[in-house]
């Protein structure tokens, strides 16, 4: 059962336009959740975060939005560059608990 | 800091063959984990040690995975025998504390292993 899906296995997008990466979550005990970006060859790095206190974060062309209520976030990125063609990965964790990874988003932004 | 160091980056062997992968976390994370990267499932969760202490082992696959943390600063992934569809980048990742705002995961580079 997958606690984290990340349902849009690939993304294309053309450079300067909005990139939309969704996630949805089934464990209501998570309250915390991360999103990690990963270039080929590379490990993931953490990108951008956001607690379940709040309903946007943003940091720079970078912003995540959750609805608790739908249990659905997701990362935003504005304008969109070439340099952010990656794989991204949603987690979820709260309190206590490990954060779980969904399986990734592999975004491609075309010049 | 250095961050997380894994090694080998790459590791070719044949099956039936002992593998061993190495990891040392960043100075001062009290939790290590261990994760499998496949096309399928994506990052999957192995295990994890708090403070060397094996936390939660249920993401191992099967009996031929073991994984130690000796001391703070040194752990290892074995798999014993290997087979091909143990084939996949494993990463080792460390972090302050657990799923919460200084639970940030910081990961190595991984070590992507192909099993003949």
């Amino acid at each position: 059962d997958q606690q984290v899906k990340q349902n849009s296995p690939s993304l294309s997008v053309q450079e300067g336009r909005i990139s939309i990466l969704n996630c949805d979550y089934t464990n209501s005990m998570f309250d915390y959740f991360l999103w990690y970006k990963k270039y080929p060859a590379e490990g993931p790095t953490f990108l951008i975060s956001i607690s379940s206190i709040k309903d946007k974060n943003e940091d720079g062309r970078f912003t995540v939005f959750l609805n608790k209520s739908a249990k659905h976030l997701s990362l935003h990125i504005v304008p969109s560059q070439p340099g952010d063609s990656a794989v991204y990965f949603c987690a979820g964790g709260g309190y206590g608990q490990n954060f779980v990874f969904g399986p990734g988003t592999r975004l491609s932004v075309l010049p | 800091d250095a961050g997380v160091i894994q090694s080998p980056r790459h590791e070719v062997t044949e099956m039936g063959q002992e593998v061993t992968l190495r990891c040392k976390p960043i100075s001062g994370h009290d939790y290590l984990f261990w994760y499998r990267q496949t096309m399928m499932r994506g990052l999957e969760l192995l295990i994890y040690f708090n403070n060397n202490v094996p936390i939660d082992d249920s993401g191992m696959p099967e009996d031929r995975f073991s994984a130690k943390m000796p001391n703070a600063s040194f752990s290892t992934l074995k798999i014993q025998p290997s087979e091909p569809r143990d084939s996949a980048v494993y990463f080792c990742a460390s972090s302050l504390a657990l799923g919460r705002d200084t639970g940030e995961l910081f990961f190595g580079e991984g070590s992507r292993l192909t099993v003949l």
